[in-house]
């Protein structure tokens, strides 16, 4: 089993403000995932990452970006959030072998 | 293009029953299939996944899955249900074509109600 924290767990902000959802992984897995999942919904990809230095778009499109400066850290920024960005946003991450994708608990965020 | 479907959005079986929830696939190469459990507020686990081999997988808290390539199916069964299992279950495939971007895509999701 991978080690993925994600922080914050819930967050409730206002509109127009910038916020960044941490997501870090201690098993050094080169492949790092964002998905995006409305309440009991499907899970939609954003953003991947394959290493250090590349970062990817998903299969939805998303006004948030992500960075990838060290293997172990991934973290998503809205610049300015919006109520339709209220969801759950799930971090993952990956191994080399055995193709299994390993999920953190999630963040809550609300836009009000 | 790759594809999974969940036919039921939810599934009501009896605690001692077996269960089965389905999910079916589509892909242009080999498969790679997973199952994962989400409980409420949590993130998704993994329970259990098929690559190669033997059709019958199984995983964690006594679920299997059987692997049917004619029928394109990959269901979950359990064969005693507990009311604990109650959660909501995703199917994800690949294909193996793909297999350097591990990208997963997810079915809609399936909500197992198990009921005392």
């Amino acid at each position: 089993e991978a080690d993925i924290y994600q922080t914050p767990r819930y967050l409730v902000i206002g509109t127009g403000k910038k916020i960044t959802l941490e997501c870090s992984q201690t098993m050094g897995h080169d492949k790092m995932y964002w998905y995006q999942q409305d309440p009991g919904m499907e899970l939609h990809l954003i953003h991947y990452s394959y290493g250090v230095n590349s970062t990817e778009k998903g299969d939805l499109s998303s006004e948030s970006t992500v960075s990838r400066i060290r293997t172990e850290h991934f973290p998503l920024t809205l610049e300015s959030a919006r109520p339709s960005h209220t969801s759950q946003y799930l971090c993952a991450s990956s191994a080399p072998v055995g193709n299994t994708i390993y999920f953190g608990e999630g963040s809550w965020l609300t836009v009000v | 293009a790759q594809s999974v479907a969940q036919p039921e959005d939810q599934v009501n079986v009896a605690e001692g029953n077996p269960l089965t929830v389905k999910c079916t696939y589509s892909v242009s190469g080999n498969p790679y299939l997973f199952w994962y459990v989400q409980y409420p507020n949590r993130g998704l686990q993994f329970l259990l996944k098929y690559i190669t081999g033997d059709n019958l997988v199984k995983g964690s808290y006594g679920f299997e899955a059987e692997f049917n390539k004619s029928q394109t199916s990959f269901h979950l069964k359990k064969p005693s249900a507990l009311v604990s299992d109650s959660a909501l279950y995703f199917c994800a495939v690949r294909d193996d074509r793909s297999s350097n971007t591990g990208k997963l895509i997810f079915g809609q999701g399936t909500t197992l109600q198990v009921k005392p």
